[in-house]
């Protein structure tokens, strides 16, 4: 079965500074990758997804990640980061046609004043 | 928009008692799930069900069942509840994989459950 490793379970930043978190996942078989983000007391929303095509995949809220197959890694980056953006985010993924999606630890990000 | 909505935001239970989540999707949605989530862990599949009446166990499936009789709708049932399931408990469902589906997850506001 797949599986997904959350590299960091905390970060912290400063407003406006830049942020990457990192996922690294392991599957024998193509994969569907995705990053959920969930704001305190609250389910999990889709931040964004990658299917196929560009390894670059943007999302909502200026989040983007890139899918690097070699690294089998999926990191999450926003080049700016704002107050509203803590939170924790979830790294997953599925395999083609599979519905069993598979998450990582989590990684609450707090960004500072 | 999908909805996917959770019956109780928060709960609070004796040990021994019977405690039932209940969860209704609108979206016509064939594959359902409930997952754990705790601090540390991030989410724990306990059960799915890609059909009514059908269930599968995920990883962490002792202490609970499921019941789903229809589409829309998928149960939780602790039968016992102990304090180890102290957690928040999350809802989602998604489209059928065979219908081409990537398995994206659509999912409630969740559940929190105290048992004292």
């Amino acid at each position: 079965a797949q599986s997904v490793t959350q590299l960091d379970s905390q970060v912290p930043v400063f407003e406006e500074a830049p942020v990457e978190l990192r996922c690294n996942y392991s599957s024998s078989v193509s994969v569907y990758l995705f990053w959920y983000v969930q704001y305190p007391n609250q389910g999990l929303q889709l931040l964004l997804k990658y299917l196929s095509g560009s390894t670059l995949v943007k999302g909502i809220n200026g989040f983007e990640a890139e899918f690097n197959k070699s690294q089998t890694s999926f990191h999450l980056r926003k080049p700016s980061v704002h107050i509203s953006d803590t939170a924790e985010y979830f790294c997953a993924v599925s395999r083609y046609n599979n519905n069993d999606m598979r998450f990582g630890a989590g990684t609450r990000l707090t960004v500072k004043p | 928009d999908v909805k996917v909505t959770q019956s109780s935001r928060y709960l609070v239970k004796r040990t021994g008692e019977k405690v039932f989540l209940e969860c209704v999707q609108d979206m016509d949605h064939e594959n359902m799930f409930w997952y754990r989530q705790d601090p540390g862990l991030g989410l724990r599949l306990i059960y799915f069900s890609y059909d009514v009446k059908m269930k599968e166990k995920g990883d962490i499936p002792e202490g609970y069942s499921v019941s789903r009789e229809k589409k829309e709708r998928f149960s939780l049932i602790l039968e016992s509840a102990s304090t180890n399931q102290t957690s928040m408990y999350l809802c989602a469902s998604s489209l059928s994989g065979s219908s081409g589906s990537t398995g994206e997850l659509f999912f409630g506001e969740g559940s929190r459950l105290t048992v004292l």
